[in-house]
């Protein structure tokens, strides 16, 4: 089975802290994804990367920042975290092609104080 | 700009079917797909559709695709309590790019 799994389930950090979530798939896939899931709002897209090293910005980019420095690896970064960034963080993976379903992690909820 | 809409809320009884509707505005998109996320998880793939294709039957699960409309629908035949969560259509355009509804909330009762 494909596992993509999300380091923590629950984060509380404090207004100002820099917020590492961290995101490993077992698949090989080249492409990571981070989403933030909002309610009424959907899934929208922070980063993604399509290989190591190499990222793009998505939707809602601002006051993030991610790190792809293995395959397997796609780390966010909330450089300091506000109260507005408080959220569902989904990290998701898949192949390259053109229909790949993107596989899921179980999500972070992350509540900033 | 591209755009995937749908209601947010949808309450059946049990043993009666749910329909959940999508629209989407891009028409380049090659594949269409349906999610499932129960509460506390990540998204799960229930089924997909090629974007010419007019339906897709899977077991309880019926897809239909208006191209000339951009609307998709999921039918859950026979709902079940298991069924409640949310469901989210997402299409995919080139080959990594998704673009995911607002999600709809089903509540199965009992």
């Amino acid at each position: 089975d494909v596992k993509v799994t999300q380091s923590s389930r629950y984060l509380v950090k404090r207004t100002g802290e820099k917020v590492f979530l961290e995101c490993v798939q077992d698949m090989d896939h080249e492409n990571m994804f981070w989403y933030r899931q909002d309610p009424g709002l959907g899934l929208r897209l922070i980063y993604f990367s399509y290989d190591v090293k190499m990222k793009e910005k998505g939707d809602i980019p601002e006051g993030y920042s991610v790190s792809r420095e293995k395959k397997e690896r796609f780390s966010l970064i909330l450089e300091s975290a506000s109260t507005n960034q408080t959220s569902m963080y989904l990290c998701a993976s898949s192949t390259g092609g053109t229909n790949t379903e993107a596989f899921f992690g179980q999500g972070t909820r992350l509540t900033v104080v | 700009g591209e755009d995937v809409e749908q209601s947010l809320f949808l309450s059946v009884r049990e043993g009666d079917s749910s329909v959940i509707n999508c629209t989407y505005t891009d028409s380049s998109s090659t594949y269409l797909y349906w999610y499932k996320q129960e509460p506390g998880a990540g998204l799960q793939l229930l089924t997909y559709i090629f974007s010419n294709m007019d339906m897709k039957q899977d077991q309880r699960l019926t897809v239909l695709l208006n191209k000339k409309d951009k609307h998709l629908s999921l039918r859950i035949a026979d709902t079940q309590t298991g069924d409640s969560a949310i469901y989210f259509c997402a299409e995919s355009i080139g080959t990594y790019k998704y673009i995911f509804g607002t999600g709809t909330r089903l509540k199965v009762l009992a």
